[in-house]
């Protein structure tokens, strides 16, 4: 199974300042017949769902603020929100879905400072 | 705009199979653009993928469930459906089920990739 890992596992960051998220894969999620990633992200708000933010690494759902953005290649991911908003404060996963099993990250809880 | 909803019993006996149904709404799940998946959050913890299916019955699983899991499709009543038999404690979970994306618009086999949009969840508690 190829094993994400985020970091860091929680994060404080002031309103309005850039948050930054990083996903490592245990493998390559880069698939060379189409130069893809195959990664997404989710943000999780407590009580609800998982709600999708972007796929193929970097691109963003709709519907989704362009301060979302998702960045990197093979094996290192980061997903970095560059002015934090108060409804920005949830627990963050990655997914990687090149292979089976889909397996996600651990999750980054992100808060205010 | 797409909707699922989770449904079926909210405790299970240890032993015993979890049974849980998601419908559909707002869009066919008869689509050849998207499997359907079930996606699991034990209390606190993070994500596991169970498996998807295609609205042709063609399911894919988690080799760590597999052996436990069955999931079915019923294209009629726009529902597909999750049974875990021999239950635990560690089956606790929060239970989604969610769209799963293909890479085109045109599915292959197992081409099962990201997730959206997922239902509410539904919390299953498997104690006696």
């Amino acid at each position: 199974d190829i094993v994400m890992t985020q970091s860091p596992d929680s994060l404080a960051v002031s309103l309005g300042e850039r948050a930054a998220i990083n996903c490592k894969s245990s493998q390559s999620i880069l698939y060379s017949a189409n130069n893809r990633n195959y990664l997404a992200w989710y943000q999780q708000k407590p009580g609800q769902p998982p709600k999708l933010l972007i796929y193929w690494a970097s691109t963003r759902e709709s519907g989704v603020p362009d301060r979302f953005s998702g960045s990197g290649s093979g094996t290192d991911f980061t997903l970095t929100i560059s002015s934090l908003q108060a409804e920005d404060v949830a627990v963050y996963y990655c997914h990687q879905y090149v292979v089976s099993p889909l397996t996600f990250g651990q999750g980054t809880r992100l808060e205010i400072k | 705009q797409l909707q699922l909803q989770e449904s079926g019993p909210g405790l299970v006996k240890p032993s015993e199979t979890l049974s849980l149904t998601c419908t559909v709404s707002g869009g066919s799940i008869s689509s050849n653009s998207y499997y359907w998946g079930w996606v699991r959050q034990p209390p606190g913890k993070g994500l596991e993928w169970i498996g998807s299916i295609y609205y042709s019955g063609s399911a894919y699983y988690n080799p760590s469930l597999k052996s436990r899991v069955t999931i079915s499709v019923d294209t009629s009543k726009n529902q597909f459906s999750l049974k875990l038999k021999s239950v635990t404690a560690a089956d606790t979970a929060v239970y989604y089920c969610a769209r799963n994306y293909c890479t085109t618009s045109s599915c292959y086999p197992g081409d099962t990739r990201w997730f959206g949009p997922w239902g509410q969840g539904t919390l299953v508690t498997v104690s006696s």
